[in-house]
């Protein structure tokens, strides 16, 4: 199995809402990430779990809040959003993280949960 | 700070070959990519090279790199309509913990 499965695939919102994003994989990575991508750029680096702990946050705003309950999934929790945090947001995966190897950057991502805020 | 920088279109038509050039700025990477994302998709790895080598073959796909100048190129042999896609070249940052920079993206356009 060398996928990682993000829900919903797609996911409308209001600013007052409460949602969350999901995202499993079953490789036995130990380091797991959120990206957020908007149309047509690359996708912006957010949060990196390795081992389960929060290795990584890029500076992003708190009503974005991540989750890892464990080794095989990783949640987003989603609340007072604003229309411009509309986007794609990517789930992926890594054997490890931390080391400067072939493997920290051989990413495993998910096809993605389209976010639109109203 | 890193950068990463590509040519932000390429169309070609189908059978003749592809390249795709990236620069970027971190001498210490020790790894680059190139993913490809198809529309309504994920990014899927296509192949890396280390920084130590000069090119690397992969059946259709070659990688060129040039560390003296640090611009990376992929090569797409008899392009095919399903190559259409957007391609990224990614470094790992060595002081980073190899935390991935990507570059803006090359949309390819195959033209039949």
């Amino acid at each position: 199995d060398t996928e990682v499965t993000q829900t919903p695939k797609h996911l409308v919102m209001g600013m007052t809402n409460k949602k969350s994003l999901k995202c499993e994989q079953h490789m036995g990575h130990r380091a797991m990430y959120w990206y957020k991508q908007k149309a047509k750029k690359p996708p912006e680096l957010m949060f990196v779990y390795s081992y389960e702990k929060l290795s990584i946050n890029e500076s992003v705003p708190s009503r974005f809040s991540p989750e890892c309950p464990n080794s095989s999934l990783l949640n987003l929790h989603l609340h007072a959003l604003q229309p411009e945090d509309s986007a794609l947001y990517l789930c992926a995966s890594s054997q490890d993280y931390g080391l400067a190897k072939r493997r920290a950057g051989e990413l495993f991502f998910g096809e993605g949960s389209r976010l639109t805020v109203l | 700070g890193e950068d990463v920088e590509q040519s932000l279109f390429l169309s070609v038509r189908e059978g003749d070959s592809s390249v795709i050039n990236c620069t970027y700025t971190d001498s210490s990477s020790t790894y680059l990519y190139w993913y490809k994302q198809e529309p309504g998709a994920g990014l899927q790895l296509l192949t890396y090279i280390f920084s130590n080598m000069d090119m690397k073959q992969d059946q259709r796909l070659t990688v060129l790199l040039n560390k003296k100048d640090k611009h990376l190129s992929l090569r797409i042999a008899d392009t095919q309509t399903g190559d259409s896609a957007i391609y990224f070249c990614a470094e790992s940052i060595y002081n980073q913990g190899g935390k991935l920079i990507f570059g803006q993206g090359t949309e390819l356009s195959v033209k039949p």
